[in-house]
């Protein structure tokens, strides 16, 4: 079964704090791993992406972690802000052949409090 | 450059209806999927075309199906509504393969009373 599993499912974080959203997946042929972004009553919107090869991979306050061996990767929202409310997704890439698809966790609301 | 456009944005049916959903791409890109979300089952997976042929189908009854033209645009169908097909619909596209660099429209709200 080709899933990814996300967690925690929502999670309320202090202004200022560090926000950290942890994903599994289970088949090593996954080789594109992205994070989305949605806003209530907006399509997602891609954040951030790592390949397997790489370890860690910045850009700006967001961070994705990723361990290859363990098949986990992890989105760490440095300095969160009240403007950084909204479900993040992961999301791994599984090509077969020619085509591609997403194959999503389930989503953690995250709530970010003055 | 425009975005990915939905239309129409909310859409309520009744059960046994039909509806099509529409989607026009960014311009210049070639590969549209479609999406499924619901507060149940999250975001699960369509199918995905490109140049006008579908290159990969999830696992969803034969009541849904899809198409794509010339110009990237590309439709979607549910025949022999459910109301277990109520969700938002979201359609995304992507220049050519690389599913994971994603751009998704806002979507279609479908309501099946």
């Amino acid at each position: 079964q080709q899933q990814v599993k996300q967690s925690p499912q929502s999670l309320i974080v202090q202004k200022g704090g560090i926000s950290i959203i942890n994903c599994a997946y289970e088949n090593t042929a996954f080789d594109y791993f992205p994070w989305y972004q949605q806003f209530p009553g907006k399509g997602p919107a891609l954040l951030i992406a790592i390949r397997p090869d790489v370890s860690e991979k910045k850009e700006g306050r967001f961070t994705i972690s990723f361990n290859k061996s363990a098949k986990q990767f992890s989105l760490h929202i440095m300095d969160s802000q009240p403007g950084d409310s909204a479900t993040y997704f992961c999301a791994a890439n599984f090509l077969t052949g020619t085509a591609s698809k997403l194959t999503f966790g389930t989503g953690t609301r995250l709530q970010v409090t003055l | 450059k425009a975005g990915v456009t939905q239309t129409p944005r909310y859409l309520i049916k009744t059960r046994g209806q039909q509806v099509t959903l529409s989607c026009s791409p960014i311009s210049g890109h070639r590969s549209v999927s479609w999406y499924q979300q619901t507060p149940g089952q999250g975001l699960q997976f369509l199918f995905e075309y490109f140049s006008e042929t579908q290159r990969n189908k999830g696992n969803f009854p034969g009541r849904f199906s899809g198409r794509q033209f010339s110009n990237s645009r590309s439709e979607m169908n549910v025949s022999t509504l459910e109301l277990g097909d109520s969700a938002l619909y979201l359609c995304a596209s992507s220049f050519g393969q690389g599913a994971g660099k994603l751009f998704f429209g806002s979507g279609t709200q479908l309501s099946v009373l």
